[in-house]
């Protein structure tokens, strides 16, 4: 299976700050097809987890643009340009270019310094 | 407004079995895959499988071959998981999801989760 390892586990931010969260495969995530099958999600307390981004680095029907994605081959980032509480939870990088198994890292806990 | 509502939580003893519901609305329900995900502990995520609404077709997850089944009622809408010989290693919430199979392969939509206890 396709190992995904998401660092840091834990990210500290004050409220207005940038916070950047990275997300790395096991196995190049480019699939035959072309396309990179990695995906975003945050998971608030208490709540299921909500996509936020798609296939690298294209956002989900209503998350804010100050959520951006990039990355390429086995190595992505999660960007939050200006940090609001609202955005505090887990977050999880997925990859399911190698099916007919998804997996999906760790998570990374974004909290308030 | 697309939702997938799930049954409500679950005590169950060790060796029972239990099934879990997942009722769509919003959407075609035979388009779109259903998936179900586990998560021990307030933990990671674990993929267990999905089934296509369409025919019934079913992938699973290595590990829970044999201990998860998937179904599915086209005519109410509702996806379902039955869990059987449970341990206490099944204590988990567990969430259905819909994935957008053929373009994004992203599980754009979630259930609520339902807690699933397994305790004498």
């Amino acid at each position: 299976d396709v190992v995904m390892t998401q660092t840091p586990l834990s990210l500290p931010v004050s409220l207005g700050d940038q916070a950047s969260i990275s997300c790395r495969s096991s196995q190049s995530l480019v699939h035959s097809n072309g396309n990179t099958y990695l995906h975003w999600y945050l998971q608030k307390p208490g709540q299921s987890p909500k996509l936020l981004i798609y296939k690298v680095s294209n956002r989900f029907s209503g998350v804010p643009d100050r959520f951006s994605g990039s990355g390429s081959g086995t190595d992505f980032t999660l960007k939050i340009s200006r940090v609001e509480a609202e955005d505090l939870g887990v977050y999880f990088c997925s990859q399911s270019t190698h099916v007919p198994t998804w997996t999906f890292g760790g998570g990374t806990k974004l909290e308030i310094k | 407004e697309i939702q997938l509502q799930q049954s409500g939580p679950e005590l169950v003893k060790p060796g029972a079995s239990v099934k879990v519901s997942c009722k769509a609305s919003g959407y075609s329900f035979t388009d779109y895959n259903m998936y179900w995900v586990k998560q021990s502990h307030g933990k990671s995520l674990e993929w267990i499988g999905y089934i296509d609404p369409y025919n019934g077709g079913t992938s699973y997850n290595q590990k829970f071959k044999g201990k998860a089944t998937l179904t599915v009622d086209k005519s109410s809408s509702t996806a379902f998981m039955h869990l059987n010989s449970l341990t206490s290693e099944d204590s988990a919430v567990y969430y259905c999801a819909r994935s957008e199979d053929g373009y994004s392969y992203a599980m754009d939509y979630w259930g609520q989760g339902t807690s699933v206890t397994v305790s004498s």
